[in-house]
């Protein structure tokens, strides 16, 4: 089935510790997205990517990389993970741009302790 | 000010009910719009594109006023399957999608 997925659904992690979040798409989409949602909150763009091997920042990077080696897979990295980056986070791909609708994966719920 | 504002809600109505929902927005080079639609911690999932000219699909209507930069959200005849947070997004020509915090509608039988 086409789709995006994420891994792993949940994690409860120790401070300090690194981590990546995985997102695959197979509908062979050109953007892909990383937001973050707090409780009560709208989603916030933490990276995006137009291309294969091209990257931004979004609104709220600082803490967080990300790659993008081919069209398929876009790693989230928190590098030194600290309790405000406890939240859900959502990968998302479109087909060119953000100008199209995004697709969106399960989610992945991260706490920081 | 945020970029994009949406009602901040809770809208509690009826089954049937008629509720409307706005969002506005701050960056006039703003490109495109959508109303997207979350259920209780899963992912968002499109309802409509917004349409200059306005557009209709089945009891949702979605316009935009690009004078005021708002776009507006209309549910006519509201199901109880309706209830979820609706999520207002502007895209600038830059490629950056910007999210509203959500409105939350719940309909009562």
């Amino acid at each position: 089935i086409a789709g995006i997925t994420q891994a792993p659904t949940s994690q409860i992690l120790a401070a300090g510790r690194r981590m990546t979040l995985r997102c695959t798409q197979d509908m062979r989409h050109n953007a892909m997205y990383w937001y973050r949602q707090d409780l009560g909150l709208g989603l916030r763009l933490i990276h995006y990517s137009n291309t294969a091997g091209t990257t931004g920042k979004g609104e709220v990077p600082d803490g967080y990389s990300v790659s993008r080696a081919n069209t398929d897979d876009f790693p989230l990295t928190l590098a030194s993970a600290v309790p405000s980056q406890t939240s859900v986070y959502f990968c998302a791909s479109s087909l060119s741009g953000a100008e199209d609708t995004q697709y969106f994966g399960p989610g992945t719920r991260l706490t920081v302790l | 000010r945020k970029e994009v504002e949406q009602d901040p809600g809770p809208f509690n109505v009826p089954e049937g009910a008629t509720v409307a929902f706005n969002c506005t927005y701050s960056n006039s080079a703003s490109q495109s719009f959508f109303w997207y639609r979350q259920d209780c911690r899963k992912e968002p999932k499109l309802l409509m594109s917004v349409y200059s000219s306005g557009n209709e699909d089945g009891r949702f209507t979605a316009q935009l006023n690009r004078a005021s930069q708002y776009i507006s959200l209309l549910i006519r005849d509201s199901k109880l399957s309706d209830s979820a947070t609706y999520l207002c997004v502007v895209n600038t020509n830059a490629g950056k999608s910007t999210f509203g915090d959500g409105t939350t509608l719940t309909v009562k039988p």
